[in-house]
């Protein structure tokens, strides 16, 4: 009955290397988000998409980029991992307008060697 | 833009006792706050949820308040429990249509049976 599936849980890639996360989900939300969670720290927003429209945090690194596709389908490309990109990365989703809560995914688990 | 302040980082409690973790916000347009747990490993949960237009909510063994006025909101866990150990989170967030959720730095909530 997962809402908010990523794939894949683990993810180990080398420095430099392209990598892309994927992120699904049942509940027809209209808000896709993704954030960056480093070890004991809080998670970070990096962007969201509202319906088509994209939206980047003024701090996320031009090194990240997203796409979504469609309703239910979103995904976290990073061109060049660095060793500082180490982290969980979590998918969440939220219904637009007055609706508050987020669902997260079980998150990817991004090495970077 | 918004900042999370929480307090403490690490708090442990024999199984029974009361836990309060206490955070603070800068935004005073903040008018939804709600508290994620999560267990190593997974996801953030949702666990209660306050709007800034109530003072108080509970469910359970679980309460939050919130003074507006002083711009801080705290978590209250009574009669606690092992299960309960976990990293808990709170959040604030202006509803603009979506839920840009600014967290907490985290309190990691240690219950010993």
């Amino acid at each position: 009955d997962a809402m908010v599936i990523q794939n894949p849980r683990y993810q180990v890639t080398q420095f430099g290397k392209p990598v892309t996360l994927s992120c699904s989900q049942t509940l027809n939300h209209n808000v896709m988000y993704w954030y960056q969670q480093k070890s004991s720290q809080a998670p970070k927003l990096l962007f969201h998409y509202y319906d088509k429209d994209f939206n980047n945090e003024a701090d996320t690194p031009d090194n990240f980029q997203s796409r979504r596709p469609n309703t239910s389908f979103c995904f976290l490309d990073i061109r060049s991992p660095g060793l500082g990109d180490a982290a969980m990365y979590l998918c969440a989703t939220s219904r637009g307008g007055q609706t508050a809560e987020a669902f997260f995914g079980q998150g990817t688990r991004l090495t970077v060697v | 833009g918004e900042n999370v302040e929480q307090h403490p980082s690490t708090l442990s409690v024999q199984e029974g006792d009361s836990a309060v973790i206490k955070c603070t916000y800068s935004d005073s347009a903040s008018n939804y706050f709600p508290w994620y747990k999560q267990e190593l490993g997974k996801r953030p949960q949702l666990i209660i949820d306050i709007r800034s237009n109530v003072g108080e909510k509970k469910d359970q063994r679980i309460a939050v308040t919130l003074n507006k006025t002083a711009k801080h909101f705290s978590l209250h866990i009574t009669e606690t429990q092992p299960e309960d150990s976990a990293v808990y989170f709170c959040a604030a967030s202006r509803n603009t249509g979506f839920q840009k959720l600014v967290f907490g730095t985290g309190t990691r909530l240690l219950v010993s049976p």
